[in-house]
C-alpha cells in the first residue's frame, strides 16, 4: 500500500534552473495539498487542490506552480528556482473537506544553491 | 502571519516522565486542532485530534487539552518513552472550509533519554 509518492527524494539546483516535483497517490483522495518545511517555521501550505482540474494558492505561493490534470497526480514547479526555496517539501493528500487527517509523503529535500 | 505559535522549540525528557508541548491560536473560528508526530527523514503523520466542544481527548498515553476561553490547547506524553523521539506539530483549521487547510505550528523536538 503505497499511499502518498513523492519524486525526487533529493535534488539540488542552480539559481534560475527549473524543476518539477511529482506526488501520486493512491487512496482516491479528492484533496492534495503541498507544503514546505524550514526549521522554526513549521510546515506551510503552498498550493493545493481540491479535485482534479483545479487548483488553490495557500499561505506561501510566489515562485510556485501547480498543476492537477489527473487525481491521483499533483505537480509541483519551480520555474526559476532561488537559494530562498531551498526547504523540505511535502505533499499530502486527504479524502474529503470534513475528513482533515492529511496523509503525507515521506518528503523531497530540495538545495538551490 | 503565524496564526499557530508552539512551545518550546525543544525539550529533553527522561523516559518515563512527562512531556508537554503547548500551542496557541489567534483565529477564534478554528474548530478543529490536530497534532501530528514527525520521526526524521519521514513525513508527518496524525497523531490525535480534538474538536472544541471537549476539554480533554486521550489515547494511550498522549492526551489533548484544550482550553477555549484562553485559546490554548497542549499536548501530554505520559510515561514518555525514547520511541517518542520526534518532532510534534500542533494544528487548526476551520472544518469545512473547502480542502481542509491545516494551518501549523513551528513544531517541537522531543528527545527522551533513557
Amino acid at each position: 500500500n503505497a499511499g502518498v509518492t513523492q519524486t525526487p527524494k533529493f535534488r539540488v539546483l542552480k539559481t534560475g534552473q527549473s524543476m518539477t516535483l511529482l506526488c501520486a497517490q493512491d487512496m482516491n483522495h479528492e484533496y492534495m495539498y503541498w507544503y514546505r518545511q524550514d526549521p522554526g517555521m513549521g510546515l506551510r501550505l503552498i498550493h493545493y487542490s481540491v479535485g482534479e482540474g483545479t487548483t488553490a494558492k495557500g499561505e506561501v505561493p510566489d515562485g510556485y506552480n501547480v498543476s492537477r490534470l489527473k487525481k491521483q497526480n499533483f505537480l509541483l514547479g519551480l520555474e526559476s528556482a532561488a537559494p530562498s526555496q531551498t526547504s523540505v517539501y511535502f505533499c499530502a493528500s486527504s479524502g474529503h473537506s470534513t475528513n482533515e487527517k492529511l496523509f503525507f509523503g515521506s518528503g523531497t529535500q530540495l538545495s538551490v544553491l | 502571519q503565524q496564526q499557530v505559535k508552539q512551545s518550546p522549540q525543544s525539550l529533553i525528557v527522561q523516559k518515563g516522565g512527562i512531556s508537554i508541548i503547548n500551542c496557541a491560536y489567534e483565529n477564534t473560528a478554528f474548530d478543529y486542532f490536530p497534532w501530528y508526530q514527525q520521526f526524521p527523514g519521514k513525513g508527518p503523520a496524525l497523531l490525535i485530534a480534538i474538536r472544541p466542544d471537549v476539554s480533554e481527548k486521550k489515547e494511550g498515553r498522549f492526551t489533548i487539552s484544550f482550553n477555549k476561553s484562553a485559546k490554548q490547547f497542549s499536548l501530554h506524553i505520559m510515561d514518555s518513552q525514547p520511541g517518542d523521539s520526534a518532532t510534534y506539530f500542533c494544528a487548526a483549521s476551520i472544518l469545512g472550509n473547502q480542502g481542509g487547510k491545516l494551518i501549523f505550528g513551528q513544531g517541537t523536538e522531543l528527545s527522551v533519554k533513557p
